[in-house]
């Protein structure tokens, strides 16, 4: 199993400004990736982080609006940039430590006034 | 496209049975997942069907039939705590999630 830590668990931002989100692994993974879960909504993959190459994102999603890092195995930032309200949303990290066994963060509830 | 549909809501009673269906289409297959979601927390990992058949954890139960697309996750003796939404995702030939859109689950007592 993994045992994941985001940070901050919540917050409220004002319109144009950026959060960045870190996510916290207790065992090196090769793979860590991020989610979107608008309200009401499932989740939606944003990009999935390698450690010592570029995040490869998914369709919608683009690096300058969701720049992402992974310095070591166990780490990654994701930053939400010039934030709207329409991202207000849960923010996940997510690693699998097995093929099977996909593990979750406890998520960041963002809200964007 | 891919797909994956499951009931957007469902109702049962405490201590009775409740099956929760998905049906999928993806372009290719390598494992259903199941998992419960309660509101405002992340979602926590149920169970993992590859092969065919009925996988038994505990209370829940999930049965895959890969020629028909389709699974269940079936929970019995249901407990109030049980409410909560409950999301089948899918693992495609690029061994990427696909998720479904969840079945919110409502125990009464």
């Amino acid at each position: 199993s993994a045992v994941i830590s985001q940070k901050p668990s919540r917050d409220i931002c004002q319109r144009g400004t950026s959060l960045t989100i870190q996510c916290q692994v207790d065992s090196q993974v090769t793979m860590m990736f991020w989610y979107r879960q608008q309200p009401g909504q499932s989740l939606t993959l944003i990009a999935t982080a390698n450690q010592g190459s570029e995040a490869t994102y998914e369709s919608g999603f683009v690096i300058d609006k969701f720049p992402i890092s992974r310095p070591n195995l166990t780490f990654s930032t994701l930053t939400v940039s010039n934030m709207s309200p329409e991202d207000s949303s849960i923010y996940l990290c997510s690693v699998e430590v097995r093929v099977s066994e996909p593990f979750f963060g406890p998520g960041t509830r963002l809200t964007v006034l | 496209g891919q797909n994956i549909d499951q009931p957007t809501e469902m109702t049962a009673t405490e201590g009775a049975i409740v099956q929760i269906n998905c049906t999928y289409q993806t372009s290719g297959f390598n494992g259903l997942f199941w998992y419960q979601q309660h509101a405002g927390e992340a979602p926590t990992f149920l169970s993992y069907n590859v092969l065919d058949g009925l996988e038994e954890k505990g209370r829940f139960s999930s049965f895959l039939s890969r020629s028909k697309g389709y699974s269940y996750l079936l929970l019995k003796e249901l407990q109030m705590k049980d409410s909560a939404s409950y999301l089948c995702a899918v693992k495609d030939s690029n061994y990427q999630l696909i998720w479904g859109a969840g079945t919110k689950l409502i125990i009464k007592p």
